[in-house]
């Protein structure tokens, strides 16, 4: 089994910084198979990036997936009050077929 | 509007069962893999259970294997998962989410929709 392991646990940043969230996996990880996802508190996960580096629908341009093999990175460009959240990567695998990283929390410094 | 409604929730006692119950609508439901994602309070997510669109392929979390069942209805639109033996620390918001599988020049695997969650509480 494939473990995702995010770092740091916490970043706490102030809006119009820089933020880069990572993912770091204990082997290699197809690209195509990396998604992030925000949470925000009482609200389901939203897709943000798929195949380490593709914007869903709707997602705002400050939002960047990159990375290969055991490493991944979002960043966010300039934070916006909305992007303060919990931050997961997760992975495609065959068994089982998807696992999460233990997530990044954003938070307003 | 896509949208996955999940329900059946609720307060059980340790031992007990559950049937939780995940409504699709404004999508071709039986085109799409879908999956059951849980989330213990204050903790990150965990993948419970996957069914292809077909019913023909089916898995679990090492976690819940043995005990919960995931099925679904293609008639009615609708994704199950019953629990039994349930513990506290199935203790969960539990999430619907479907599948995308994006073929280009490579496939491309996310859950692009999910439900808001309906709360298990296990305790006695």
């Amino acid at each position: 089994e494939i473990v995702l392991t995010q770092s740091p646990g916490t970043l706490s940043l102030s809006p119009g910084e820089r933020a880069t969230l990572s993912c770091r996996a204990s082997q290699s990880v197809s690209s195509s198979y990396l998604a992030w996802y925000q949470q925000k508190p009482g609200q389901a996960p939203r897709l943000l990036i798929y195949g380490a580096s593709s914007r869903a629908t709707g997602i705002p341009d400050r939002f960047s997936g990159s990375g290969s093999g055991t490493d991944f990175t979002l960043t966010i460009s300039r934070l916006e009050p909305e992007d303060f959240a919990v931050y997961y990567c997760q992975q495609y695998g065959y068994s089982p077929p998807y696992t999460f990283g233990q997530g990044t929390k954003l938070e307003i410094k | 509007e896509v949208q996955l409604v999940e329900s059946g929730g609720g307060l059980v006692q340790p031992g007990g069962s559950l049937r939780l119950s995940c409504a699709a609508s404004g999508f071709t439901f039986s085109s799409y893999s879908m999956n059951w994602v849980r989330q213990a309070p204050g903790k990150g997510l965990e993948w419970v259970s996957y069914i292809s669109s077909s019913r023909s392929t089916i898995y679990y979390a090492d976690s819940v294997k043995g005990r919960f069942t995931i099925s679904r209805d293609n008639a009615k639109n609708s994704l199950y998962l019953q629990m039994n033996s349930l513990r506290a620390e199935d203790t969960s918001v539990y999430y619907c989410a479907r599948e995308r599988v994006m073929v280009t020049t490579q496939y491309y695997y996310y859950m692009d929709v999910w439900g808001k969650g309906t709360t298990v509480t296990v305790s006695s």
